[in-house]
């Protein structure tokens, strides 16, 4: 178990519709971020926040958006869903200490899947 | 340019047997961390071993090591003594940039290598 918990583990929608996914980061990291893992592309960076600042981005999505909130839990929103958003979702976090062996540690994921 | 590229899609061990995943990298930068990381079936993204680009030894964790030419950009994991649950898909990660407090360190990850332990 790493810490690091998502809900829902599993998400079944329709197109057009919007989803939110939710991530509580390990006790003490201050650095969330977003993955989106799926067959064709592999496993691409999303998005990163920094005690409640959006850091960086990677290849999300317009219809996408995230958030950190003062108890620095992260939540992912989709929205105007897609067949091919159907993936597997991992948030991530690290103490964003700054330090060399700075490491993240993923959440065991939320599998979408849009009919 | 592929900046992670992990060339053997799937591999076979037997089981107690030694097994090599090669990595190798592509950056300019400097400084500069490799992750492996580990999927079984279930999903779940699982944190193996860390080297950093300037770390003077191989970085070692139980029966994982870090096989880390730094000249040849590759950065290969070592299995010893294969088990049965070490079946699962392999990534190679790197983190690009010197630290400088709470910046951007996503990872840039490699296509994975499925390896299957052989009893």
């Amino acid at each position: 178990d790493s810490g690091v918990t998502q809900t829902p583990k599993h998400l079944i929608t329709a197109t057009g519709q919007r989803v939110t996914l939710r991530c509580s980061p390990r006790s003490g990291d201050l650095s969330v971020y977003w993955y989106q893992q799926s067959l064709d592309q592999g496993l691409q960076f999303l998005i990163q926040y920094y005690n409640g600042e959006e850091r960086a981005k990677g290849n999300i999505l317009e219809r996408f958006s995230a958030q950190q909130f003062p108890d620095l839990h992260s939540e992912l929103n989709l929205s105007s869903l897609e067949l091919g958003d159907s993936a597997l979702y991992f948030c991530a976090s690290s103490p964003g200490t700054g330090l060399s062996t700075d490491t993240q540690y993923f959440g065991p994921g939320t599998r979408l899947t849009v009919l | 340019a592929q900046k992670i590229t992990q060339t053997q899609p799937g591999m076979f061990v037997q089981e107690k047997e030694a097994v090599t995943l090669d990595c190798t990298y592509d950056t300019s930068d400097p400084s500069y961390g490799l992750f492996w990381y580990k999927q079984p079936s279930s999903g779940e993204m699982i944190f193996l071993i860390y080297q950093g680009s300037y770390d003077q030894q191989n970085a070692t964790e139980g029966r994982y090591s870090l096989n880390f030419q730094k000249a040849r950009k590759s950065a290969n994991l070592v299995i010893s003594a294969s088990q049965l649950g070490d079946s699962a898909m392999y990534f190679c990660a790197m983190r690009e940039g010197r630290d400088s407090g709470a910046g951007s360190y996503q990872l840039t990850f490699g296509k994975g290598t499925k390896l299957s332990v052989i009893p």
